[in-house]
């Protein structure tokens, strides 16, 4: 058990539509970090949060954002959703902004977009 | 090409080593990783090296690093079916944001 929690596990729903994922990182880690895994582009980074600011950004559509409360959860958001966004949404936490790079992966929310 | 790319698939046979091999494209790189993937699980770092080491030994795994021919490689010393798993490679610069690569899944028979 990495510490950090995902949530829904799973989440189906239709084009067009929106969804939220949820995460929770490790007690005392405020770095959050999304990545999505497919089959045909692989682990992309998406977007980094470090204690509530975005810190980084990778390969994040404009139809998705992110933040992260001062809870330390954060949620990612995926709007107008199309076929292609069907993925495993992955939520990684670390202890600060910059270490060696270790984080710390939850399980994963697989999402299909019918 | 992509930044980070390694072979798709492995099979061993349980007891053999194992090697998994990968390939990266930029030379400021400054971390290089190999995480793991179990079946439902997210990643889990396994070891990692810094880009001025050639080598590092953690018990059954070896990690060798060229860094003029940007070649990263995962030694597994007799491999158990408790192995089988993905091993991603990865690379890491000044953020520090590990960028993956596809993931070579490693199938272990007996």
């Amino acid at each position: 058990d990495s510490g950090v929690t995902q949530t829904p596990k799973h989440l189906i729903t239709a084009t067009g539509q929106r969804v939220t994922l949820r995460c929770s990182p490790r007690s005392g880690d405020l770095s959050v970090y999304w990545y999505q895994q497919s089959l045909d582009q692989g682990l992309q980074f998406l977007i980094q949060y470090y204690n509530g600011e975005e810190r980084a950004k990778g390969n994040i559509l404009e139809r998705f954002s992110a933040q992260q409360f001062p809870d330390l959860h954060s949620e990612l958001n995926l709007s107008s959703l199309e076929l292609g966004d069907s993925a495993l949404y992955f939520c990684a936490s670390s202890v600060e902004g910059r270490n060696t790079g270790e984080l710390f992966f939850g399980e994963g929310s697989r999402l299909t977009v019918l | 090409g992509e930044d980070v790319e390694q072979s798709l698939f492995l099979s061993v046979r349980e007891g053999d080593s194992s090697v998994i091999n990968c390939t990266y494209t930029d030379s400021s790189s400054t971390y290089l990783y190999w995480y793991k993937q179990e079946p439902g699980a997210g990643l889990q770092l396994l070891t990692y090296i810094f880009s001025n080491m050639d080598m590092k030994q953690d018990q059954r795994l070896t990690v060798l690093l060229n860094k003029k021919d940007k070649h990263l490689s995962l030694r597994i010393a007799d491999t158990q079916t408790g192995d089988s798993a993905i091993y991603f490679c990865a690379e890491s610069r000044g953020s520090y944001i590990p960028t993956f690569g596809r993931g070579t899944s490693l199938i272990v028979h007996p």
